[in-house]
């Protein structure tokens, strides 16, 4: 089964800061990869699509990139809201895998 | 809009079985694949099981393989998850969630509150 690695496991940082997180993946998946953002309590939300394609309705201060093996979610000035965990996702496969996730905390 | 409401969870036995539901409405529910994903207390998501728009293919994790059944009713825009012998570590809020796609090869873009199912003796 093809694995997803996520770094980091946590992340601080501050209301204005760009951060950035990593999801490795055990090997290629082109670009069958989706991140969402979950916050306590909360039903995961879908963020990105397809490695890079922003979902309708979600702040363009997200963005994703990569293919094959290493993928990254970008976010370009936090704000208060954006305090949550981050998870990547392996679709089109089975199983379906998610990375462990990176919580994104307040410095 | 989209509604994905989960219920049939509790607190069972270990070796005891549990049936979940999904009711869907806000979009064709039957031209949807659908998905049921799990997080333990404290832990990350997992996904469970995936079933196409019309039944016609399942996929199960291996931890549940052989023990879970998904299937879903068209008719009354709902999807199931029948749990047999459930173990401790079957504890976990349970989501269902839309696939994008008819088969279940997508992303998630629509996901329940989840449903709260506790196994322990």
């Amino acid at each position: 089964d093809i694995q997803l690695t996520q770094s980091p496991s946590t992340l601080s940082a501050s209301v204005g800061d760009r951060v950035t997180i990593t999801c490795r993946a055990s090997e290629s998946i082109s670009y069958w990869l989706a991140w969402y953002q979950q916050k306590p309590g909360k039903a995961p939300k879908v963020l990105i699509n397809q490695a890079s394609r922003l979902q309708s309705g979600v702040p363009s201060r997200f963005s994703g990139s990569g293919s094959g093996t290493e993928f990254t979610l970008t976010i370009s000035s936090l704000q208060p809201d954006d305090f949550a965990t981050y998870y990547c996702q392996l679709y089109n496969n089975y199983p379906v895998t998610f990375g462990q996730g990176t919580k994104l905390e307040i410095k | 809009q989209v509604q994905l409401v989960e219920s049939g969870g509790g607190v069972v036995q270990p070796g005891r079985s549990l049936r979940l539901s999904c009711a869907a409405s806000g979009f064709t529910f039957s031209s949807s694949g659908m998905h049921w994903v799990r997080q333990a207390p404290g832990k990350g998501l997992e996904w469970v099981a995936g079933i196409w728009y019309d039944e016609s293919n399942e996929y199960y994790a291996d931890s549940v393989k052989g023990r879970f059944t998904i299937s879903r009713d068209n008719s009354r825009n709902t999807v199931y998850l029948q749990m047999n012998s459930l173990r401790v570590e079957d504890t976990a809020v349970y989501y269902c969630a839309k696939d994008i796609y008819t088969s279940s090869s997508g992303w998630f873009d629509f996901w329940g509150q989840g449903t709260l199912v506790t196994v322990s003796s």
